[in-house]
This record gives structure tokens, sequence and C-alpha cells, in this order.
């Protein structure tokens, strides 16, 4: 069975900061998707990871692919009040049309 | 810029009620999908589709029918509804066959059965 934890399940810290979210799998995935949600609202696409040790920028957030396609990583840097909300992975699963989604990282950044 | 809507933000329903919940996308995408998501659960999927008027159960169908008689169209029917069915929906979509196919979703529709 194909599945997603994400690490830490909560994290509260200063504006200005910096962070790290984990999303990690003993399964290889094809792709990796990441997502933010606000409350009240459905989840946004951030980005797509497909190749193996991939990283991609998104302004101050950065992604990374493991280099086996296991895990992933986004880095926020100098947190914003306005990155506040859930962060989740989720991935293909491998053969059927289903998608696997992490367990998700609630971040909260005091202003 | 992909566009998957939802007919309703908030729904109040009695227990009982047949429901309708709609999702509407707008870039030809094959594959549908209805999840429900509830803290401490994450996202569950109820249903999917692959395609016009073909469907497979996910993993909470339960309690749940669905429709899709248009390509860009995909209803969730909760038959009878239960106060177990009160929930955040999510409808999303994505492309099928090969390579990457990302889902999108819909605002979500928060459904309150009393």
């Amino acid at each position: 069975t194909q599945l997603l934890e994400q690490s830490p399940q909560f994290l509260s810290i200063q504006e200005g900061e910096n962070l790290t979210v984990y999303c990690n799998s003993s399964s290889v995935f094809s792709s990796l998707q990441w997502y933010r949600q606000e409350p009240g609202e459905g989840p946004v696409l951030l980005v797509t990871v497909v190749t193996g040790g991939e990283v991609k920028k998104l302004k101050r957030l950065t992604f990374q692919f493991g280099d086996a396609r296991k895990d992933s990583s986004l880095h926020i840097t100098a947190a914003q009040p306005g990155d506040t909300g859930l962060y989740l992975c989720a991935g293909p699963h491998s053969g059927t049309y289903k998608y696997i989604f992490g367990t998700g990282t609630r971040l909260k950044v005091l202003a | 810029d992909v566009k998957v809507t939802q007919s309703s933000r908030y729904l109040v329903k009695r227990t009982g009620e047949k429901v309708f919940l709609e999702c509407v996308q707008d870039m030809d995408h094959e594959n549908m999908f209805w999840y429900r998501q509830d803290p401490g659960l994450g996202l569950r999927l109820i249903y999917f589709s692959y395609d016009v008027k073909m469907k497979e159960k996910g993993d909470i169908p339960e309690g749940y029918s669905v429709s899709r008689e248009k390509k860009e169209r995909f209803s969730l029917i909760l038959e009878s509804a239960s106060t177990n069915q009160t929930s955040m929906y999510l409808c999303a979509s994505s492309l099928s066959g090969q390579g990457i196919y990302e889902q999108y979703f819909g605002p979500g529709t928060r459904l309150t059965v009393t």
C-alpha cells in the first residue's frame, strides 16, 4: 500500500522564520504534487515534481523531489502570515486513477 | 487556468433528504473525483469517473452515488442524508492517460446534515 507521511503535523512560527515540511513514503512515485489549502477552501496546486533530485522554486517556496522519488520537501524562506494553511503532498497511485494524499502539515505564521 | 466549480459553498439539509452536489470543470479533463475531508481523517475518495457514464467506487462509497452524463459535469448524490455525512466535500478533475496528471480542486461544499 502506498502511503505518504508528512511531518511535522503542526507548525506555528513567527513571521520571517524559515521552515521545512517533509513528505515521505516507502514507495516510489512517478510524480508528487504539493497543495496549499486555506480554511473553508479547496486545495490549490502549488507545484508538481517529476524527476528524482528535481528542485523547483516558487518565489519563497522551494520544492525538492528525492533522488529515489520516494520523498519530497517544501522549504519556505521568510514565512509570512499569508503562508498560513494546510500543506498537502499527493501523488498518483501506481496502476490506478487514484491519488494518494499525505497526512498534511498545518502551518500557522504569526505576525 | 483550470477551473473547477461546485454548485454550492454551504448547504444545510435535514436527515433523510436527498442531496445533490454538482461539479463542473472547464478543462476537458477525462477524470473527475469526489472526496470528503474530515478533521483527523484527511481526504477520502468517495467515487471517481474516468469517462462519461463510467464510474468506480473509491474508499468510502456507502451512502453515496454519482452521475456523469456529460464530460464536464460530475454529480454526487446522497440518497438519504445522515448526520455522519456532515463534511466538507471536494470535487477534483485531472487529465488521463500516460504522463503527469495533476488534480485540480473546486472550492468545496460544506454540508451540514441536521
